[in-house]
């Protein structure tokens, strides 16, 4: 089976623009997490879908946010972006049941600038 | 509020020096504790699911166990290409659609 992937790998914007990262889940996985990692903070949850409805969220502002499409690939916005949103964003996908293992995506690496 | 904690920070190993690195958690309940490695500039890479206490799951030179309390993953007779951060993630029994809360990790560096 494909693992996760995710598009663009690498990207640089700018203070104040937007930016729209995409996830695929592995085939059959209709749960989709998001997640933000910095050297300072770690690992932090950002939100989660399945089947096209949002089932929780972390503690992020409403610059971030995410959908889910009926094929369960996903996408996550930030809007006016701010230096401190550089980081590895990362998505993991699961069956979509409790207890069960995230597979993660190799990751898009985001500068603000 | 739920924690998890790992210790040590980093560890430097010689290639065959065994050790373990810690995963301690308080939360309200626990569904899952999730094993993960990470490469340099890459994703979590899963290696281990252990959902109740007891429980031990093995995989070539690493082995990982549960008490109520904390997790310990175990690495026997450590290669160079075990070289990683090693991260530990809890799952809470409440309010746990999709949401792991991680560690800050292990370094784990290797040398021949």
């Amino acid at each position: 089976k494909a693992g996760v992937t995710q598009t663009p790998r690498y990207l640089i914007k700018t203070r104040g623009q937007q930016v729209t990262l995409s996830c695929s889940p592995i085939s059959g996985h209709r749960s989709v997490s998001w997640y933000q990692q910095t050297p300072g903070q770690g690992l932090q949850f950002l939100f989660e879908y399945f089947s096209e409805t949002q089932r929780n969220k972390g503690n992020f502002p409403g610059r971030f946010s995410g959908r889910q499409f009926s094929n369960s690939r996903s996408e996550m916005n930030v809007s006016t972006l701010e230096l401190g949103d550089s980081a590895l964003y990362l998505c993991a996908s699961s069956p979509g049941r409790t207890q069960e293992t995230q597979y993660f995506g190799p990751g898009t690496r985001l500068l603000v600038l | 509020e739920d924690q998890v904690t790992q210790s040590p920070e980093a560890l430097r190993l010689q290639e065959g020096e065994s050790s373990s690195l810690n995963c301690s958690y308080t939360v309200s309940g626990l569904r899952g504790l999730f094993w993960y490695r990470q490469d340099p500039g890459k994703g979590p890479e899963f290696l281990f699911t252990l959902y109740s206490a007891g429980e031990e799951k093995e995989k070539e030179r690493l082995k990982a166990t549960l008490t109520k309390k904390e997790s310990f993953l175990h690495i026997t007779a450590p290669k160079p290409e075990d070289s990683a951060t090693y991260l530990c993630a809890v799952q809470p029994i409440t309010d746990s659609w999709g949401k792991f809360q991680f560690g800050a990790g292990t370094q784990v560096v290797v040398t021949p």
